[in-house]
């Protein structure tokens, strides 16, 4: 039982290059999550699936773009990563009944 | 709109107690959780408590909750130098599918 797993680990881009980060769980959970996180400004939500099939924005989602590809698997893509978009990039899975949210070790990305 | 705030940072003497306190706007707020974030690692569950809840106690770690206030306090007894980290408060906000985090509160550990 793996729990949630991100890839790449880290990432370096130049300005305008576009990459996907991926994310899988292996919970059997509904819904899933992805956050970047910047020094003081904690967790921010970009976007999540509450299921299969279904996506929506959360606070930041300029600049992204996500797919549900199915159960296990939701990826996060950068069309023309810009440099404000360097980051930390957690995926997170929660748990139905309790809304606990299990988080994968982080993708650090810049954008340079 | 739905908010979570927390101070930046902390600093304890080992073996005192840590109190990190955080307050929370969404008074619907069904569960409310603490995160542990160590270094170079994604965020943790530590301890949760039901809005319905003043109180719960898990080893070291006792959560208050004051509704009225809408506070939500950690304290963690015995503080010791594995217990320096990053400190998540959360809540589920007005969508149970969704759960809003506070800035974190680094909590850093003096000999």
């Amino acid at each position: 039982n793996a729990g949630v797993t991100q890839t790449p680990k880290f990432q370096v881009l130049k300005t305008g290059q576009s990459m996907t980060l991926q994310c899988a769980q292996d919970m059997n959970h509904n819904s899933m999550y992805w956050y970047r996180q910047d020094p003081g400004m904690g967790l921010r939500l970009i976007y999540y699936s509450a299921s299969e099939g279904t996506t929506d924005k959360g606070e930041v989602p300029n600049g992204y773009n996500v797919s549900r590809l199915n159960k296990r698997e939701f990826s996060l893509r950068l069309e023309s990563a810009a440099p404000s978009q360097t980051s930390v990039y957690f995926c997170a899975s929660s748990d139905p009944d309790r809304y606990e949210q299990y988080f994968g070790p982080g993708t650090r990305l810049t954008v340079t | 709109g739905e908010d979570v705030e927390q101070s930046l940072f902390l600093s304890v003497r080992e073996g005192d107690s840590s109190v990190i306190n955080c307050t929370y706007t969404d008074s619907s707020s069904t569960y409310l959780y603490w995160y542990k974030q160590e270094p170079g690692a994604g965020l943790q569950l530590l301890t949760y408590i039901f809005s319905n809840m003043d109180m719960k106690q898990d080893q070291r770690l006792t959560v208050l909750l004051n509704k009225k206030d809408k506070h939500l306090s950690l304290r963690i007894a015995d503080t010791q130098t594995g217990d320096s980290a990053i400190y998540f408060c959360a809540e589920t906000g007005s969508s149970a599918s969704k759960i809003i985090f506070g800035s974190g509160t680094r909590l850093s550990i003096r000999p």
